[in-house]
């Protein structure tokens, strides 16, 4: 049983430049979470994904976008880099939309130059 | 969300039971305390939550305090595999969805 996978596991951009990080889901679980964490601080939450809807939003700007599949999968984009926005990006699945028990895959590390 | 206060970090030796404590003062009564932990390069991994009672599962045990102030995650017999951060989160039900708010945490050392 497949856990939850994310992809570019790594990944180099500029400022300015824009992104797109992807994730599958734990099989069977419908929403995705995702999180950023900058080095050395615990993850903060972004969005959240359920129904091909975001349903709730951390403190991010608008710049973070994202988007969820009929397949549940789900993507992350953040426009308009910028050297702050280097950091660990973590996705998260689980059951249902309110259960606080996740599953979260090994993350893709993104450094803006 | 309740905010959480934890040791920045702790050693514990190999074998010996981990007592990691965790203080919430602000909790209210509808907020669950929630535990993850997160081993270098991995991301966070859901340990064990409770609400009033105490908990144990195959992982660790979660202790309460009658007045839901505080708590303490007790790993029984750690092993150098459970060196990780550990994460003290409160959380309200439902309606809070999957959103987590993580503190600092604490850094455990587990030591031959």
């Amino acid at each position: 049983d497949a856990g939850v996978t994310q992809s570019p596991t790594h990944l180099i951009k500029t400022r300015g430049q824009q992104v797109t990080l992807r994730c599958s889901p734990k099989s069977g679980h419908d929403t995705v979470s995702w999180y950023q964490q900058a080095l050395g601080q615990g993850p903060q939450f972004i969005f959240q994904y359920y129904e091909e809807e975001e349903r709730q939003r951390g403190n991010f700007p608008d710049r973070f976008s994202g988007h969820q599949f009929p397949n549940y999968s789900s993507e992350l984009n953040v426009n308009a880099l910028l050297l702050g926005d280097s950091a660990l990006y973590l996705c998260a699945s689980s059951l249902r939309v309110a259960d606080r028990e996740l599953f979260f895959g090994e993350g893709s590390r993104l450094t803006v130059l | 969300d309740a905010k959480t206060t934890q040791p920045t970090s702790m050693d514990c030796a190999e074998g010996r039971a981990a007592n990691l404590p965790c203080n919430h003062s602000t909790i209210s009564g509808n907020e669950y305390v929630y535990w993850y932990r997160q081993i270098h390069s991995q991301g966070p991994q859901y340990i064990i939550h409770g609400l009033k009672n105490n908990e144990t599962n195959e992982m660790a045990s979660l202790i309460i305090t009658e007045d839901r102030k505080s708590s303490t995650l007790i790993l029984p017999h750690a092993t150098l595999r459970d060196t990780a951060v550990y994460y003290c989160i409160v959380s309200r039900g439902r309606a809070a969805g999957n959103k987590l708010t993580f503190g600092g945490g604490t850094r455990v050392l587990v030591k031959p």
